[in-house]
């Protein structure tokens, strides 16, 4: 079974901080997602990757596959960032279903 | 942008009635899903849909829950007899193969 594991579970910074969420995983997986999760509830999609690294903007995930690690970067952090943020991993033996992370609660002040 | 869609946003039952959660996925989409989530907890796996049956289910989605494709665009959960702990946040998601696109949820409160 696959377990998922995030830190930090909090994260409150400054406007303008470079923002570090990591994410870990136990077993084989054939994709990582990040989610954002707004206060209302809903979810987006930021990225799915199976390896190396993607950036959207300021975003920017990584993943180490040996290290069965992740990790989102955001760059020049916007108060707008605060949300919810989850990573959640494809199982390889599962059909399609994601294993989802407890979730890291950003907050950004101006 | 194609988005799915869920209906209603936010539902209240009695404990024992039956609900029927509805979403509307992409359209060109072939996998679906049902995830729910209690306040304060994680996310979690219900059951995945594709070629019109069931392909993976949890411990969660016991006999009183349902999946039905209708009508070949609705994706529908049914709770057959609500307890208080199906009280949660239901997303439908779908892809067409990886990604998963997700729903602004339902808001599920049994009393």
């Amino acid at each position: 079974k696959n377990e998922v594991e995030q830190s930090p579970q909090n994260l409150t910074a400054q406007e303008g901080e470079f923002i570090t969420i990591n994410c870990s995983y136990s077993v084989g997986i054939s994709a990582l997602h990040w989610l954002q999760q707004h206060p209302g509830g809903g979810i987006v999609s930021l990225f799915m990757l199976s390896s190396g690294k993607k950036k959207h903007g300021r975003l920017i995930a990584t993943i180490n596959i040996q290290e069965k690690h992740s990790s989102l970067h955001i760059t020049a952090s916007h108060p707008r960032d605060s949300a919810v943020y989850i990573c959640a991993a494809h199982d390889i033996q599962g059909a399609q279903k994601l294993v989802f992370g407890q979730g890291t609660r950003l907050t950004i002040n101006p | 942008e194609p988005e799915v869609t869920q209906t209603p946003s936010h539902q209240v039952t009695q404990m024992g009635q039956e609900v029927i959660l509805h979403c509307v996925p992409i359209s060109n989409h072939l996998y679906f899903y049902w995830y729910r989530q209690i306040l304060g907890q994680k996310v979690e796996f219900l059951v995945s849909f594709y070629n019109n049956e069931i392909s993976e289910k949890s411990e969660i989605f016991d006999d009183q829950f349902s999946v039905e494709r209708p009508d070949g665009s609705n994706f529908t959960l049914k709770i057959r007899s609500t307890k208080l702990e199906d009280s949660a946040m239901y997303f439908c998601a779908s892809s067409p193969e990886g990604s998963q696109y997700f729903g602004p949820g339902t808001r599920l409160l049994v009393l």
